[in-house]
């Protein structure tokens, strides 16, 4: 059964830094990963997807690499600002399922202190 | 640009008592899928949905869970007999394609079990 993990479980910088988000997850056999952001009490959104054909995916200031046969991927935001305080979960899908079942990590919780 | 919307956004019920949550997939997608996240708890994949007809469901999906496309735009998730744990925030997400593409997530239902 694919199990997902992320590291660290929290995490607070000040505004400004740098920050590597990890995830790693036990099965390669996946179609893709995505990363969401969650804000508290609300719903996923999806920041990036990337194939499992690709390395990396990059947004604005996020870049998430993935290295599958070591079964990791990790979300990189430049320039750290407050709006970026939330959790950020990581999600495999599963070559093993029919339609594409996500497995979720439990999230990092990042807080971006002015 | 196109959303997935869900009501309610919050319900609370007792136990033993039969609550349906609708959603509305983006219009052109055929694939669909409900998730739950128990408080403080992982994302968990609940079941995948395509065609009038239940693809994959996990252990979580018991008896007492079904799963209905009524019309053309809504798709509902009904428990039948609600327990103190099904209290939760439930997800709905709906896709263009199965497995490899995107899963595009709802704003989700906060589920309260009294």
């Amino acid at each position: 059964k694919q199990e997902v993990t992320q590291i660290p479980a929290a995490l607070s910088v000040p505004e400004g830094e740098n920050l590597v988000l990890n995830c790693s997850f036990t099965d390669s056999a996946i179609y893709n990963l995505q990363w969401f952001r969650q804000d508290p009490g609300k719903g996923l959104t999806s920041l990036l997807l990337i194939q499992s054909s690709q390395r990396e995916q990059t947004s604005g200031r996020l870049n998430a690499s993935l290295d599958k046969s070591s079964g990791r991927s990790t979300l990189y935001i430049a320039a750290s600002q407050p709006g970026d305080s939330a959790t950020y979960l990581c999600a495999v899908m599963d070559r093993g399922s029919t339609l594409g079942r996500l497995y979720f990590g439990r999230g990092t919780q990042l807080t971006v202190w002015p | 640009e196109p959303e997935v919307t869900q009501t309610p956004s919050h319900q609370v019920t007792q136990m033993g008592q039969e609550v349906i949550l609708r959603c509305v997939p983006i219009s052109n997608h055929l694939y669909f899928y409900w998730y739950r996240q128990i408080l403080g708890q992982k994302v968990e994949f609940l079941v995948s949905f395509y065609n009038n007809e239940i693809s994959e469901k996990s252990e979580i999906f018991d008896d007492q869970f079904s799963v209905e496309r009524p019309d053309g735009s809504n798709f509902t998730l009904k428990i039948r007999s609600t327990k103190l744990e099904d209290s939760a925030m439930y997800f709905c997400a709906s896709s263009p394609r199965a497995r490899a593409y995107e899963q595009y997530f709802g704003p989700g239902t906060r589920l309260t079990v009294t």
